[in-house]
């Protein structure tokens, strides 16, 4: 295991409400990434952080926010939610060094009803 | 950003080699070449990269053409937990390595 936790894993909420997703690394890592996964779409980005309170867009951050004031967490947010929000969120650490390799938490369900 | 091209599914048998293509023709010179798995309800997993030479772990094989664009994931003996979907992508470690997935290929692994 890479060190990486979600929460909270599966989440159910209201169109218009505010939604908070929490990665959290152990790694000490300074990439973060968070994507979301829809059927048919593979997984795409939408905002990731190359260190404390340094983050950037993705190509779907419309809707969405992020912030790092630690760096072992990175908080997504959306912050009136919609129903086209309802997706699978991972978020991914990337590995220093040669490899660039990425590892992905376990995921967050989030339904908009 | 660089284009990958895979088949949307594959089949095998278990105990059978694997050969999982992409084509990847606009790769650029620097781009490394990423392999991701992903096993049902599960996050993203790591198998394999390689820039120019044919790499081994033990995991997989990757076999890189010499032009650079494509490249064939191999697994040599499938098996059942070897089903998922299968992401090729170039990586360019200059833009702060952001992964870019396609639709990758899901291989079904049969007894």
């Amino acid at each position: 295991d890479a060190g990486i936790t979600q929460s909270p894993r599966h989440k159910v909420t209201e169109t218009g409400t505010p939604v908070t997703l929490r990665c959290h690394q152990t790694e000490n890592h300074r990439y973060m990434y968070w994507y979301r996964q829809d059927p048919g779409h593979g997984l795409r980005l939408i905002h990731y952080s190359y260190g404390v309170k340094d983050t950037d867009k993705g190509e779907v951050s419309d809707g969405y926010s992020v912030s790092r004031s630690k760096t072992e967490d990175f908080l997504l947010t959306l912050e009136s939610a919609t129903s086209s929000q309802t997706s699978v969120y991972f978020c991914a650490i990337r590995a220093p060094a040669s490899t660039d390799t990425q590892y992905f938490g376990p995921g967050t369900r989030l339904t908009v009803l | 950003d660089a284009k990958t091209t895979q088949p949307n599914s594959m089949e095998s048998n278990e105990e059978e080699p694997v050969h999982l293509p992409c084509n990847h023709s606009t790769i650029s010179g620097t781009d490394y070449i990423h392999w991701y798995r992903q096993l049902p309800s599960q996050g993203p997993e790591y198998v394999i990269h390689g820039l120019t030479s044919n790499v081994n772990n033990r995991m997989a094989s990757l076999a890189i053409a010499e032009d650079r664009k494509s490249s064939t994931l191999i697994l040599h003996r499938a098996t059942l937990r070897d089903a998922a979907v299968y992401y090729c992508m170039p990586l360019d470690t200059g833009t702060a390595s952001k992964l870019t997935f396609g639709t990758g290929t899901r291989l079904q692994v049969t007894l």
